[in-house]
């Protein structure tokens, strides 16, 4: 069974618009990261952030993580047409590297 | 490319059939991972060696599966008498012990008809 659900199922948008993107999950974790994954191939990873802190940023994108609600979030801002692609969250709980996925947020941006 | 490395990226095999894929992680890596990912979901963990100790084994790893890390570098993941339900993405990703961030490889895509 999967740790996470995704939240889109699935989002399209313009060139220059922001995504968001959710992520919830069922227990208690040491960190939650995100991975982008293009079309049949490997995954990327893009931002980790622990279970003590609250919000990350990179480059276009930010993560916040709600421990409480066991949720997270990530925006990409300003979209580019390079950022279609398949999005996971992935939490771990003890084994650093060994993850959970959700079933993923598919992002088409549209130029 | 120092990345992960997978070995075939396609394999096509009929059913019964035994296949072997291979997996060279980043070099200064301990921690090798192998996943398995089916069409429309997210990838699911499958086990894990750390050096050449095999520490952990999924649930969905029956015993038709096997993997190995003989001299803790590359792995190899065998699946025998192969059968439809098997058709996937076979993904494998290394990381240092204590480092959080896992590194993928391209994957095999298995494909058994």
């Amino acid at each position: 069974s999967q740790q996470g659900e995704e939240d889109p199922q699935a989002l399209s948008i313009q060139e220059g618009e922001n995504a968001t993107m959710n992520c919830s999950y069922k227990t208690s974790i040491n960190n939650l990261q995100w991975y982008r994954q293009n079309s049949g191939r490997g995954l990327v990873h893009l931002i980790l952030i622990r279970s003590n802190e609250r919000e990350k940023h990179s480059g276009r994108l930010r993560v916040t993580l709600d421990t409480s609600k066991k949720s997270s979030s990530l925006l990409i801002t300003a979209s580019r047409a390079a950022d279609t692609a398949s999005y996971f969250c992935a939490t771990s709980f003890d084994s650093w590297g060994k993850l959970q996925f959700g079933a993923g947020t598919q992002v088409v941006v549209t130029p | 490319d120092t990345g992960v490395s997978q070995n075939p990226r396609h394999k096509i095999t009929k059913r019964g059939q035994n296949v072997t894929f291979r997996c060279d992680p980043i070099s200064e890596h301990n921690r090798l991972y192998w996943y398995r990912q089916t069409l429309g979901q997210g990838p699911e963990f499958l086990t894990y060696f750390q050096n050449e100790a095999q520490l952990e084994k999924s649930r969905l790893l029956s015993d038709r599966f096997s993997a190995e890390r003989p001299k803790g570098s590359f792995s190899t993941l065998e699946i025998q008498r192969t059968e439809q339900g098997d058709s996937a993405m076979y993904l494998c990703a290394s990381s240092l012990v204590g480092g959080p961030e896992a590194f993928f490889g391209q994957g095999t895509r298995l494909t058994v008809v």
